[in-house]
């Protein structure tokens, strides 16, 4: 079976701290690992993938296979960062190509 | 391209009535998703297809719930008779295949509330 366990449901954070939203995830394979982002009256949205070792709005996340971990972080958070984040896992399983979801992390960014 | 689109975008009904949730994917997408969004348990997926051919309906909680997808631009979440403890959000999302590597695009959601 494959989850996803996102520990926090709310990190509050004031604007210039460092941010880091915590994802950890169980799957027997190598799975994808995503950050989907909702932000306030937006639809979900993708932010970025672990295969594509990019940063995105100063976000990175890298994926530690040994602590099944793939953590979000920003070293200098703003107030238009707060948002509702899903860190988002697909196996490779042909039963399974679909995104299994946290339960979300609410940032907040205070001024 | 307007993305994937969901109707109605609010639904306000009483237990017991039916409910029909609508949702139109990109076009040339060939794999959609329809999610349930709650406070207690996040995004969970109820089913999914693939070149409109149900794949995996495990999430699909009772019998109450249904979801068709007649052709490639158009699918329905049905819920009937519904209940109160069916008030979430709804979201359908559409990719290109179901390769690890796509991306899912999510329409705006449905808010149902059963009273």
């Amino acid at each position: 079976a494959q989850r996803v366990t996102q520990p926090e449901k709310l990190l509050s954070v004031f604007k210039g701290a460092p941010v880091e939203l915590k994802c950890n995830y169980s799957y027997s394979g190598s799975p994808e690992l995503f950050w989907y982002v909702q932000y306030s009256r937006q639809r979900l949205q993708l932010l970025l993938r672990h295969i594509s070792r990019e940063s995105i709005k100063g976000f990175t996340a890298d994926l530690n296979k040994g602590e099944t971990s793939f953590h979000l972080k920003k070293p200098f958070a703003q107030e238009e960062d707060s948002a509702m984040y899903y860190c988002a896992l697909k196996g490779v399983s042909a039963g399974r190509r679909a995104l299994t979801f946290g339960s979300g992390t609410r940032l907040q960014v205070q001024p | 391209d307007a993305g994937v689109i969901q109707s109605p975008r609010h639904e306000v009904t009483e237990m017991g009535q039916e409910v029909t949730l609508r949702c139109k994917p990109i076009s040339g997408h060939n794999s959609l998703f329809w999610y349930r969004q709650t406070m207690m348990r996040g995004l969970e997926l109820l089913i999914y297809f693939n070149n409109n051919v149900p794949i995996d309906d495990s999430g699909m909680p009772e019998d109450r719930f249904s979801a068709k997808m007649p052709n490639a631009s158009f699918s329905t979440l049905k819920i009937q008779p519904s209940e109160p403890r069916d008030s979430a959000v709804y979201f359908c999302a559409s990719s290109l295949g179901t390769d690890t590597r796509t991306e899912a695009f999510f329409g705006q959601g449905t808010r149902l509330t059963v009273v």
